[in-house]
């Protein structure tokens, strides 16, 4: 079965530093690019950012470039997304997603689970 | 601009047609696909490229694109088919960054 599976949910402190992670299974990892996700609680779908297994090549969106940093270690079929400095507005539901294909045909078609970030004093 | 506008909410009539837009620059150069969330899970891939499924997504469920505007159109609305549902494109081709749209709430009657 082809699936991203997340670590585990999150309970910060504001300042502190995490680093969440994504573990594909079932295909090549080395093939697909692994793009992060972010949904603040009753809102909608935010696009953060994308790396490619192979050359760690990693784009961000502009609202988070900077705010984040998306890693990848292809030994163990894993990406990652961290945060050095945590702030209450990170709070939600992080999810990351396969992109299948290439344009005019692609699409993030597996997603993982999520994981649910809560920062609070 | 890179933003996807959606209607924020719509509704349809148990078996009936309803049609979904989003609405934006870059899909005059990019196909949008669409995901289906229901509370508590994950999204899900239902349309992407000019008009694709992936395997068991129900053929009730179609993509389109004319101008700046795609659909996702259910023809033959399920009760299960209640969910948010968003499109997302690529935001440009300079780079791989995407968009996605404010999102729609479809409720079934």
């Amino acid at each position: 079965e082809v699936q991203l599976v997340q670590s585990g949910a999150e309970v910060k402190k504001p300042g502190d530093s995490l680093k969440i992670s994504c573990q594909g299974s079932g295909y090549r990892f080395s093939t697909n690019w692994i793009g992060w996700v972010r949904q603040k609680p009753g809102k909608g779908l935010e696009w953060m950012g994308i790396i490619h297994p192979v050359d760690s090549d990693a784009r961000y969106s502009p609202s988070f470039q900077g705010q984040v940093t998306i890693s990848v270690d292809k030994s163990v079929n894993t990406a990652f997304l961290q945060w050095s400095s945590l702030r209450a507005s990170d709070t939600g539901m992080y999810y990351c997603a396969r992109r299948r294909g290439c344009s005019p045909d692609e699409a993030f078609d597996i997603w993982g689970q999520g994981t649910m970030l809560i920062v609070t004093s | 601009s890179s933003e996807l506008t959606q209607d924020p909410a719509v509704s349809v009539a148990l078996g009936q047609t309803v049609r979904i837009t989003c609405q934006g620059d870059s899909l005059r150069d990019f196909y949008a696909s669409w995901y289906q969330q229901k509370p508590g899970q994950a999204p899900v891939l239902v349309t992407y490229g000019e008009n694709n499924r992936p395997s068991g997504i129900p053929d009730r469920f179609s993509g389109s694109t004319s101008g700046d505007t795609a659909s996702l159109t259910i023809t033959g609305a399920q009760a299960d088919d209640e969910a948010d549902y968003y499109c997302n494109s690529r935001a440009s081709s300079a780079n791989h960054n995407y968009v996605f749209g404010t999102g729609t709430k479809v409720t079934v009657l």
